[in-house]
C-alpha cells in the first residue's frame, strides 16, 4: 500500500517550545490529516486539509498541505504538558479510484513529550 | 451522546478459535473502517465500508472478514486468529470519507496465544 513516512519519530521539548513535524509520501494524496492520540484511547481528529496549499489552524495547532500534495507539516505553538501524546498524519492517496475510494493510510506516529 | 463503541475492549484468545469483534456508531455515518496499531508502524487499515452492503480491503485484510449489513454496526471477524493477529485494533467512523467528524473507538486489545 502507500507509504507515508512521518518524522521525527520522538520529540522531547520543554514547556513553551514550539514543536514542528511532517509527513512525506512519494505519491500525492487528495486529504490530509492529523490526529492526536492519548494514552489508552482512539486517535482524535485535530484537523482536516483538503486543496494543495491550504493552511488552517485549530487553536495553537497549524496545519499545511503541501503544495506537491505529497506532504504536509503540523506545527504546534507554546506547548503545554497536556500536548503529551502520540501524533498522527493520513491521507486518503490520490490514485485510490473506484472501490478503493476509501482507503486510509496513516504515518507512523511522532512521540512528543513536553517537560514542564 | 455521539460516539464509537467497540467490543470488547480487552481480549486473549487461543490459535484458531473464531472471534468477532462488534463496533456500533449512534451518528448515522456512512462510512466506517477498522485499523490495527502495532508499535513503529502506525495505525494500517484494514478494512472498510462506504456504506450499507459495501466493503472493500484496505491495506492489511489478510486474515479479517467483515460485515455490513446495517448502517450502525461495522464487525471484524476473525475466523482463525493467529498469533500475528495479536494487536490493538481500532474502528472508526466518519460522515464521509475523510470528513472532519472522524470518530474513533477506544479500541480492542487482542491477544492471540
Amino acid at each position: 500500500g502507500q507509504q507515508l513516512n512521518q518524522s521525527p519519530q520522538s520529540m522531547f521539548i520543554q514547556e513553551g517550545e514550539d514543536v514542528s513535524m511532517n509527513c512525506t509520501s512519494s505519491s500525492i494524496f487528495n486529504t490530509w490529516l492529523w490526529y492526536k492520540q492519548d494514552p489508552g484511547e482512539g486517535p482524535v481528529l485535530l484537523i482536516a486539509l483538503y486543496k494543495a496549499g491550504e493552511l488552517t489552524s485549530n487553536g495553537r495547532l497549524t496545519a499545511q498541505f503541501g503544495i506537491t500534495r505529497k506532504d504536509s507539516f503540523l506545527n504546534i505553538s507554546a506547548s503545554i504538558p497536556s500536548d503529551v501524546g502520540i501524533y498522527f498524519c493520513a491521507g486518503h492517496p490520490a490514485n485510490a479510484g473506484g472501490t478503493s475510494y476509501g482507503k486510509l493510510t496513516f504515518g507512523q506516529g511522532t512521540i512528543l513529550t513536553v517537560h514542564p | 451522546e455521539a460516539q464509537v463503541t467497540q467490543n470488547p475492549r480487552y481480549l486473549i484468545t487461543v490459535t484458531g478459535k473464531k472471534l468477532t469483534v462488534t463496533c456500533s456508531q449512534n451518528m448515522n455515518h456512512e462510512y466506517m473502517s477498522w485499523y490495527r496499531q502495532d508499535p513503529g508502524l502506525g495505525l494500517r487499515q484494514i478494512y472498510y465500508s462506504m456504506n450499507v452492503e459495501v466493503t472493500d480491503k484496505g491495506d492489511v485484510p489478510e486474515g479479517y472478514k467483515v460485515s455490513r449489513k446495517e448502517k450502525r454496526n461495522f464487525p471484524l471477524i476473525l475466523e482463525s486468529p493467529s498469533p500475528n493477529q495479536t494487536s490493538l485494533y481500532f474502528c472508526a467512523s466518519s460522515l464521509q470519507r475523510g470528513g472532519t467528524e472522524a470518530f474513533f473507538g477506544q479500541g480492542t486489545r487482542l491477544t492471540v496465544v
